[in-house]
């Protein structure tokens, strides 16, 4: 089974709907990630957590909640979905000092 | 300025061949070095890594880092079709200053 996964893989929503991208991991690691990629833009870091008590925002944390429900798992939220808000999404676990992450499947999200 | 810049390519080259990928970097406290490579409709996954100036191998991949040119590198050598993918520099410098490249698209032709 893998490491992280990610539901659902593939949402096409409305404009103006809540919707929530789940992440579980069972690497057993603290620290957890979401990100956002686009073409020509990269990675970029949305939310992160060390710990189940700690959320921190990243880079482009505007218009988007999350959630540690535990130490396996992160939940972002877009709580009204728009059109510039269609990538995918990925979550992603690190260990240790966080150098290093692990990356789940990706969920691809259209906003129409 | 951006963290980390990366030739976003595409790059497309015959079987055998030898690649290079290269990304520059601005902050010289930069600590950890990675390569990530992303297949089609995948997540990234972690490729290879390094802290310090110098060449490391495994296998047909080489990663270089000239810290006093900020400039770093991926090799490919015999490269094979099973490569075609974006290839992403990674740098680290603490906590979660985590810097992503943008990806090149490599293709590798039979």
């Amino acid at each position: 089974d893998a490491d992280v996964t990610q539901t659902p893989r593939n949402r096409i929503t409305k404009t103006g709907k809540r919707i929530m991208l789940e992440c579980s991991q069972t690497k057993g690691h603290d620290r957890m990630y979401w990100y956002r990629q686009d073409p020509g833009l990269g990675l970029r870091l949305i939310y992160y957590s060390f710990d189940v008590k700690d959320i921190n925002k990243g880079e482009i944390s505007d218009g988007y909640s999350v959630s540690r429900q535990a130490q396996a798992k992160f939940s972002l939220s877009l709580e009204s979905a728009i059109p510039n808000q269609t990538a995918l999404y990925f979550c992603a676990t690190g260990g240790g000092s966080g150098e290093t992450q692990y990356f789940g499947p990706g969920t691809r999200l259209l906003v129409l | 300025q951006k963290e980390v810049e990366q030739d976003p390519g595409p790059l497309s080259v015959p079987e055998g061949a030898i690649v290079s990928l290269n990304c520059t970097y601005s902050n010289s406290a930069f600590q950890y070095f990675m390569w990530y490579r992303q297949y089609s409709r995948k997540g990234p996954e972690l490729l290879m890594y390094t802290y310090s100036s110098g060449n490391k191998e495994d296998g047909r991949f080489t990663a270089q880092v000239d810290k006093s040119s900020k400039y770093i590198s991926l090799f490919i050598r015999d490269s094979q079709p099973s490569d075609s993918a974006t290839y992403l520099c990674a740098i680290w410098y603490g906590a979660n200053n985590l810097f992503f490249g943008t990806g090149t698209r490599l293709t590798v032709i039979p």
